[in-house]
C-alpha cells in the first residue's frame, strides 16, 4: 500500500528550463509534506516543505504546490541548473498524529542537461 | 551547527552475523529516526526514538532493534543478517515543532551482507 506515489522515476530537463517533479499522496490524513534531494552516497538533503493550511510555498528557485482536493504536490524549479541532478523524494505525514514517521516516495531522478 | 553523523559509513557483513550502527543527531534534536533504503523500495520507517523511548516502529521483522541514549545519540541492530538486510541505512533527527518537524538526514551506512 504506496500512500505516497512519484510515478515519474525519472525526467530529463535542459539547463535554465523549469523542471516539476509531481508527487500524490492517498491518505488523506497527510497535512504535512516535504520534499529532499539526494546525492549518490549521500543522506536526503531537506529542500522545501508545505503544511496543507497553504498552496503555495516559495524558497529560492524552488516552490512547492499542493492541491489538497486532488491530493497533488509538484516541486517546481526555475532555472534549472546542472548541479540540480538528483534523486528528489516527496515526504509527507500526519502532524496532528501520534505517528512521527515520514511517508517517502518512491524518488524522481532528475537530471539537468546543460 | 554539525550535521547528523553516522558511523560506520561501510560495511560488509556475512548472513547470520549480527550488526550495530551509530548514530549521532544534530546537537539540541532529542527525535531519532531510522530508514532503509534499497534499489526499487525508497526509504523505508524503521523506528524512532525520543527521550530515550521508542514511539514507533516500522513493518520490520525483530531482528532489527534500536535504542537510544540519553544524550540522544542512538544505535540499531541487525541481528541474525540476511543478504535482503543489504542497503542504506539512514539515520534522521528533528526537534519538536508541533508535529512540523523537519527530518534531517545523516550520509547513512551502506551495509553489504554476502
Amino acid at each position: 500500500d504506496q500512500q505516497v506515489k512519484q510515478n515519474s522515476p525519472s525526467l530529463s530537463v535542459q539547463e535554465g528550463r523549469i523542471s516539476i517533479l509531481n508527487c500524490d499522496y492517498t491518505n488523506s490524513m497527510f497535512d504535512y509534506f516535504l520534499w529532499y534531494k539526494k546525492y549518490p552516497a549521500e543522506g536526503p538533503t531537506f529542500l522545501i516543505s508545505i503544511s496543507s493550511i497553504k498552496d503555495k510555498n516559495e524558497d529560492g528557485r524552488f516552490t512547492v504546490f499542493l492541491n489538497k482536493s486532488a491530493k497533488h504536490l509538484s516541486l517546481h524549479i526555475v532555472p534549472s541548473q546542472p548541479g540540480d541532478s538528483a534523486v528528489y523524494f516527496c515526504a509527507a505525514r500526519n502532524s496532528g498524529g501520534s505517528n512521527y514517521k515520514l511517508t517517502f516516495g518512491k524518488g524522481t531522478l532528475l537530471t539537468v542537461n546543460p | 551547527k554539525a550535521g547528523v553523523t553516522q558511523t560506520p559509513r561501510y560495511l560488509i557483513k556475512t548472513r547470520g552475523q549480527q550488526v550495530t550502527l551509530s548514530c549521532s543527531p544534530i546537537s539540541g534534536h532529542r527525535s531519532v529516526s531510522w530508514y532503509q533504503q534499497t534499489p526499487g523500495q525508497g526509504l523505508q520507517f524503521l523506528f524512532e526514538y525520543f527521550s530515550e523511548t521508542q514511539r514507533n516502529k516500522g513493518n520490520f521483522p525483530g531482528r532489527f532493534s534500536g535504542r537510544q541514549f540519553s544524550n540522544s545519540r542512538s544505535e540499531m541492530n541487525v541481528s541474525t543478517l540476511e543478504l535482503g538486510d543489504s542497503a542504506l541505512y539512514l539515520c534522521a533527527s528533528s526537534f519538536p515543532a508541533g508535529g512540523k518537524e523537519t527530518q534531517y538526514f545523516g550520509p547513512g551506512t551502506r551495509l553489504l551482507v554476502l
